[in-house]
C-alpha cells in the first residue's frame, strides 16, 4: 500500500513569490492534515479535512495562506506571497474514517522543506 | 502554557542499552490519548505506540513500551535493545478535543543517538 505522497520534497523560492505543496493521501482516507514544523519543533496543526470540507483552519493564516482539498482527494497548500518566517517543512497527514482501533493514527508523508531567500 | 513537555532536548546511548525519553503533559480532559512518534531523516513521522488515558495496562509494541503514569501525567517511552536504526527525532504527541474536534499536539521532541 501506498503512503502518503508529498511533492515537491525541497523547494527554495525568493520572498514575496507564490508557492504551492501537493499532498496524495493513503487510498481511502478522508481525513486529511496539513503540518507546520519549524526547526527543531514537533509539529502544528495548520487545517484538517474531513472529505473536501476543512472542518479546523483555525491555526491556518488566511492572509496569505490557502488550502483545497478538491473531489476530497488530493491537496494544495499555497503560500502567496510567501515571507521569510515560512521557511519551514510542510507536513501532510491522512487517517481513515471509523478506524477499527480505539485510536485515529495518522499517517505522514515525508514533508516538504521550503526555504525562503 | 506547554501542553506537551520533551524536557530532554538530546539523548545519547549505547547500542544495546535500554533508553527511557521523558513526556510530561498537561489537559483537563478526563479521556485524551497520547502517542509516540519517530521521525528519521527522511522527514516522514512514523507511529510507534498509542496510550489511552482509560487503559488499564501500560501499553507495548515490540521494542517499544510506554510508561503511562497517570497521577503524574507522565507518557515515557521505552526502548529496550537499541539498535543505530533508533537515531532519529522522537515526539509525543496529544490527541485532545478543542470545540469538537480532536487534533494532535505535539511536544519538541527528543533527538536520541544511538553510538555503537
Amino acid at each position: 500500500e501506498a503512503g502518503v505522497v508529498q511533492s515537491p520534497r525541497y523547494k527554495i523560492i525568493e520572498k514575496k513569490q507564490p508557492v504551492a505543496f501537493w499532498c496524495n493521501p493513503i487510498s481511502g482516507h478522508n481525513t486529511l492534515y496539513w503540518y507546520l514544523q519549524n526547526l527543531g519543533q514537533g509539529p502544528e496543526l495548520l487545517i484538517r479535512y474531513e472529505n473536501e470540507e476543512a472542518v479546523d483552519d483555525s491555526q491556518l493564516p488566511k492572509d496569505r495562506f490557502s488550502a483545497e482539498r478538491l473531489k476530497g482527494v488530493d491537496s494544495t497548500l499555497k503560500i502567496q506571497p510567501a515571507e521569510l518566517g515560512d521557511s519551514a517543512v510542510y507536513l501532510c497527514a491522512s487517517s481513515p474514517a471509523g478506524a477499527p482501533k480505539p485510536y485515529n493514527e495518522q499517517f505522514f508523508g515525508p514533508g516538504t522543506r521550503l526555504t525562503v531567500l | 502554557a506547554q501542553k506537551i513537555t520533551q524536557t530532554q532536548p538530546g539523548m545519547f546511548v549505547q547500542e544495546k542499552e535500554a533508553v527511557t525519553l521523558d513526556c510530561t503533559y498537561d489537559t483537563s480532559d478526563p479521556s485524551y490519548g497520547l502517542f509516540w512518534y519517530k521521525q528519521p531523516s527522511s522527514g516522514e513521522m512514523i507511529f510507534l505506540i498509542y496510550q489511552g488515558s482509560y487503559d488499564q495496562q501500560n501499553a507495548t509494541e515490540g521494542r517499544y513500551s510506554l510508561n503511562f503514569q497517570k497521577a503524574r501525567k507522565s507518557a515515557n517511552l521505552v526502548i529496550s535493545a537499541s539498535q543505530l536504526g533508533d537515531s532519529a527525532m522522537y515526539f509525543c504527541a496529544m490527541r485532545e478535543s478543542i470545540q469538537g474536534a480532536q487534533k494532535l499536539v505535539f511536544g519538541q521532541g527528543t533527538r536520541l543517538t544511538i553510538n555503537p
